[in-house]
């Protein structure tokens, strides 16, 4: 079964510091990996996904498919980047599996 | 450009009733997505459309649930009865067709069920 699992509920870094957060799937086959990010009091909105390779807002994702991870990395958090973030993996843009989500908190 | 609008925000009712969720998409968006977003978990895919047609509704609820997107624009869902554990929010999300993964969320309408 397609699952997508994000080991921490709660990040805590200082404003500076490198930011990883974890995630993990299940998947048999080759999913579409994404990362979303819902600011406060905004809505859910796409950050990043694996094909593109880009860099948004200083956030990148490498996609590890022998260790079945799909960690998102930032070299020097902002307070601005403080975030509930959720992983999630398609297949061929059908069948979306979020992860349930990791709060970042980026300390002044 | 506007965003998706759902309707109405929050909704309170007892459990055994009936109670139906609006959305509109982003005008021109090709797929409509409904997904349940209980508290401290993320969002669960209850439906997927094309335009009119049904992509996955593999994890939609048929016993209770239902949604139709008439002429391919908005879109209801529906729970009867309800029961306790559908307390959620309730997402309405929108995409291009040569962009799923570009999905447009909206607004959310909270349900509570006491």
């Amino acid at each position: 079964a397609q699952r997508v699992t994000q080991p921490e509920k709660l990040l805590s870094v200082f404003k500076g510091a490198p930011v990883e957060l974890k995630c993990n799937y299940s998947y048999s086959g080759s999913p579409e990996l994404f990362w979303y990010v819902q600011y406060s009091r905004q809505r859910l909105q796409l950050l990043l996904r694996h094909i593109s390779r880009e860099s948004i807002k200083g956030f990148t994702a490498d996609l590890n498919k022998g260790e079945t991870s799909f960690h998102l990395k930032k070299p020097f958090a902002q307070e601005e980047d403080s975030a509930m973030y959720y992983c999630a993996l398609s297949n061929y843009g059908q069948n979306f599996v979020f992860g349930p989500g990791t709060r970042l908190s980026v300390l002044p | 450009e506007a965003g998706v609008a759902q309707s109405p925000r929050y909704k309170i009712i007892e459990k055994r009733q009936s109670v139906a969720f609006w959305c509109n998409p982003i005008s021109g968006h090709a797929t409509l997505y409904w997904y349940q977003q209980i508290l401290g978990q993320g969002p669960k895919l209850l439906i997927q459309f094309q335009n009119n047609g049904v992509v996955d509704d593999s994890q939609l609820p048929k016993d209770r649930f239902s949604a139709e997107r008439l002429k391919g624009v908005d879109s209801t869902l529906k729970i009867q009865p309800a029961k306790l554990e559908d307390s959620a929010v309730y997402l309405c999300a929108s995409s291009p067709y040569w962009a799923p993964y570009e999905q447009y969320f909206g607004p959310g309408t909270r349900l509570t069920v006491t």
